[in-house]
């Protein structure tokens, strides 16, 4: 099992910029979660899901976008980068109390 | 609101035991979850304790108190490997997705 993968590794956009991070899991789960981490920061959620085709909103929504058509791709889409994207981003999935995450996508807006 | 408090550092050396505290105040409560992070990585799973009581695995314990709103994560016999962040989070909604975590708690182990 490969658990929950994560592409890119590393991007760099301008302002403005669209993009989509992948996100995928072989674990068969039905919860997926967007979070990002701020330095010296907790993570803090963006947007989830409970099974295909259900998504929700987390604490920090705003300029992000997803969808999720399949039990294992949870992608996130920037819709607009801007400066305080900045982050690095983690997706996880689980089927009850113990969230596997990703390695994580180190994004940098310029 | 959602706020959870922790200890910005710690410090203590090998073999030593360390407790690293959480208090939380949340607008729903399902749980309490702590996660361990080392530098450049991606959080893992600890522990998770959703009654009053403690929790044992190995090394490492984890308590609840929901009357008081408080947990603890306590490491023992520790080791140069520990030295990392560790997170509370809250399970705040009925699914299993909506967990708050605080700013965590940086530990630093020296021989």
């Amino acid at each position: 099992n490969a658990g929950v993968t994560q592409t890119p590794k590393f991007q760099v956009l301008k302002t403005g910029q669209s993009m989509t991070l992948q996100c995928a899991q072989d674990m068969n789960h039905e919860y997926m979660s967007w979070y990002r981490q701020d330095p010296g920061m907790g993570l803090r959620l963006i947007h989830y899901s409970v099974g295909a085709g259900i998504t929700d909103q987390g604490e920090v929504p705003n300029g992000y976008n997803v969808s999720r058509s399949t039990t294992e791709d949870f992608p996130l889409r920037l819709l607009s980068a801007a400066p305080s994207q900045t982050s690095v981003y983690f997706c996880a999935s689980s089927s009850r109390y113990e969230q596997y995450f990703g390695p994580g996508t180190r994004l940098t807006v310029t | 609101g959602q706020s959870l408090e922790q200890p910005s550092e710690v410090t203590a050396v090998e073999g030593a035991i360390v407790q690293i505290n959480c208090t939380y105040q949340t607008s729903g409560f399902y749980g309490l979850s702590w996660y361990q992070q080392h530098d450049g990585g991606a959080p893992t799973f600890l522990s998770y304790n959703a009654l009053d009581g403690l929790e044992e695995t190995g090394r490492f314990s984890s308590f609840l108190s929901r009357s008081d709103s408080y947990g603890y994560l306590l490491l023992q016999e520790l080791q140069m490997k520990d030295s990392a962040s560790y997170f509370c989070a809250v399970l705040a909604g009925t699914g299993f997705q909506k967990l708050v975590f605080g700013t965590g708690t940086r530990l630093l182990v020296s021989p």
